[in-house]
């Protein structure tokens, strides 16, 4: 069965801590992995995507990683600012003629001043 | 730039009732969706259209109707609303026929409750 488990569910961190968010996947066969950004009341908006052949991607203070054979991938957020709350999702696309999104259930990130 | 447009942001109704979520793009995408997020469960495929004329069914389909007369809009119809349809409902779009692997762009959400 096509999964995407993200961890930790929750977290809290100080302003200007890095953190680090997990996505494990179970996904085949594999297209590419997406991490979108949702602030509270408003709707997902992409950070990154990682294709198959890509092992890291950055957008500013965001650090997408990607390990295809473990078929895990991380984002990695430096020096968080109060901004950065919100829950981050990951979603994995299949690959082939019945493309589809396996979305995670996201974990939430509360930085506190 | 709008974007992805959805109307009402809010609304609560009586169970049995009809109701149709709106959702207009103006970026031209082909592909459109309708998501609903719900606590625990993330979010969850309603229906979705490749391109204008064409419909699909997602992961949740079942009380829920959807048309695609033209490009722009993507109005999303509960014939008879019941509780378990309480959600925040997303509409987003993507510029891919193949739209599963597209970037996808999401609306602000409309929050509905089912009484």
């Amino acid at each position: 069965k096509n999964q995407v488990e993200q961890s930790p569910q929750s977290l809290i961190i100080l302003e200007g801590k890095n953190c680090t968010l997990q996505c494990n996947y179970t996904v085949s066969p594999f297209s590419n992995l997406r991490w979108y950004k949702q602030d509270t009341g408003r709707g997902p908006v992409s950070l990154t995507i990682m294709t198959f052949s890509e092992n890291t991607k950055s957008n500013g203070r965001y650090t997408a990683t990607l390990d295809a054979d473990t078929k895990q991938s991380s984002l990695h957020i430096t020096a968080s600012q109060l901004s950065d709350s919100a829950s981050y999702i990951c979603v994995v696309s299949t690959a082939g003629n019945n493309r589809k999104l396996i979305w995670g259930l996201g974990t939430s990130l509360a930085v506190n001043p | 730039i709008a974007g992805i447009t959805q109307a009402p942001t809010s609304q609560i109704l009586a169970a049995g009732r009809r109701m149709t979520l709106r959702c207009t793009q103006d970026m031209r995408h082909n592909a459109m969706y309708w998501y609903r997020q719900d606590l625990g469960l993330g979010l969850r495929l309603i229906h979705y259209s490749n391109t204008a004329g064409t419909t699909g069914k997602g992961e949740v389909p079942d009380g829920y109707s959807v048309s695609r007369a033209n490009t722009d809009d993507f109005p999303l119809t509960l014939a008879s609303a019941v509780p378990s349809q309480t959600s925040v409902y997303f509409c987003a779009s993507s510029d891919s026929t193949r739209g599963d692997t597209g970037e996808l762009f999401f609306g602000e959400g409309s929050r509905l409750t089912v009484l």
